[in-house]
């Protein structure tokens, strides 16, 4: 199983809303990542979780807050986003670090109004 | 300026023939690469990678080449099929981007019948 999951495909949600992106691996991968990709470019990096600890954070606004609850989990919950957050977002994982092999879900159409 | 990039956003290709898809990266040393595809809505899918102690490596229908003294990337496809048309992203863990792994700006494969 070689599959990172995420859920939902497709969000719309108000600029006042509070909603969670979810992220799912089981490959036993310990490094599980956030990106944001704006369309015609390439994927930006948001968070890095390391054996489930945040190790980096690229100065991604306070209204992002990611989460991971467990090895196969990662969450990111939005609260008080703005038009302009509206991008695909992307989860990935791999093995133990950036050095290995990292596998990348199918993203979350989040669309802000 | 940016660490990873690619020389060319778009490449139209002729079915059946071969494809290369070229990359620079900055001056700064990186001990791996990444060539990502990405179809339309979809997230990036592993194509093949190459560490800094290999000047080229092979898959199915697939070649990655380096060369570390110009610092410059490539990606071969034989034989290009209309399944190969997508946004080809090269990346690599550079040092001086925290050694987190760093997109190109992708290249759009178009393949003509």
């Amino acid at each position: 199983d070689t599959e990172v999951t995420q859920t939902p495909k497709h969000l719309v949600m108000g600029m006042t809303n509070k909603k969670s992106l979810k992220c799912e691996q089981h490959m036993g991968h310990r490094a599980m990542y956030w990106y944001k990709q704006k369309a015609k470019k390439p994927p930006e990096l948001m968070f890095v979780y390391s054996y489930e600890k945040l190790s980096i954070n690229e100065s991604v606004p306070s209204r992002f807050s990611p989460e991971c609850p467990n090895s196969s989990l990662l969450n990111l919950h939005l609260h008080a986003l703005q038009p302009e957050d509206s991008a695909l977002y992307l989860c990935a994982s791999s093995q133990y670090d950036s050095s290995t092999e990292a596998f990348f879900g199918q993203g979350t159409r989040l669309t802000v109004v | 300026g940016e660490s990873v990039g690619l020389h060319l956003p778009t490449l139209s290709v002729q079915e059946g023939d071969n494809s290369i898809i070229n990359c620079a990266y900055s001056n700064s040393a990186s001990d791996y690469f990444i060539w990502y595809k990405q179809e339309s809505g979809k997230g990036p899918q592993f194509i093949i990678d190459i560490r800094s102690n290999m000047d080229k490596r092979q898959g199915q229908r697939v070649t990655v080449l380096l060369n570390k003294t110009v610092k410059h990337l490539s990606l071969q496809i034989a034989a290009t099929q209309p399944g190969d048309s997508a946004v080809y992203f090269c990346a690599g863990v550079l040092d001086n981007a925290g050694n987190m792994l760093t997109f190109g700006g992708g290249t759009r494969l178009m393949v003509k019948p």
